[in-house]
């Protein structure tokens, strides 16, 4: 159980372009979703925290103009790289927690790599 | 300002024997920590917690120990195996931030025949 998916698993656009992330709970029902992103040899760094129905909470340095993240159901978030540069360029993680889960329970995806050129 | 910090990038360890891996962190709130394993290209997989209100957790090979006073845990396992080669990441969480996770910068872990 707790399965979490990502799509797609990579994915190269041009500079300028926007692409779409999806994020899905396969087996559970998510409340809580979170976005990461990791650079090569660093750690995963918290984007934004998103909960079913409301808008997301970005945390500093974030611009949420930039990443657009919608979570309109129980089981699909997706992240919006708009106008994307090639300093966008990363390893983009969601994570979920779910409507049973303990406080600090978060189901990692396998993740997607943005390329921009 | 990174709060969780690992500071040995890489560690090799020898099968059979046992792989310590260290994480520090700053901020006195964070009263719950985890230990991650992470392969190249994947999310990372949860592997053992502890609460601040223990020093040590154990969950098969694997075993957490904490201290609080120097704001220092570590990984312990053992014995290890070649499957245990992959990166471990320390992540911590205070409470009142709601389970969000602030993850050190991680550590390889190579296993040698």
């Amino acid at each position: 159980g707790a399965v979490v998916s990502q799509h797609p698993s990579w994915v190269i656009c041009k500079s300028g372009t926007s692409v779409k992330i999806e994020c899905r709970s396969l087996d559970f029902q998510a409340t809580t979703m979170f976005w990461y992103r990791q650079f090569p040899k660093q750690s995963l760094m918290l984007m934004a925290t998103s909960n079913e129905g409301s808008k997301a909470t970005y945390e500093q340095g974030v611009e949420k103009d930039k990443f657009l993240i919608n979570h309109a159901s129980l089981t699909l978030s997706t992240l919006t790289v708009t106008s994307a540069h090639p300093e966008d360029s990363s390893f983009y993680i969601c994570s979920a927690r779910g409507l049973t889960s303990g406080p600090y329970e978060q189901y990692f995806g396998p993740g997607t790599r943005l390329t921009v050129t | 300002d990174q709060q969780v910090k690992q500071n040995s990038p890489s560690l090799s360890v020898q099968e059979g024997r046992i792989s310590i891996l260290n994480c520090d962190y700053t901020n006195s709130m964070f009263d719950y920590f985890l230990w991650y394993k992470k392969y190249p290209a994947e999310g990372p997989t949860f592997l053992i917690s502890i609460s601040s209100i223990k020093d040590k957790n154990e969950d098969g090979r694997f075993t957490v120990f904490l201290n609080k006073s120097a704001k220092h845990l570590s990984l312990h396992i053992v014995p290890s195996q070649p499957g245990d080669s992959a990166v471990y990441f320390c992540a911590a969480s205070a409470e009142q931030s709601w389970g969000k996770l602030q993850f050190g910068a991680g550590t390889q872990v190579v296993v040698t025949p």
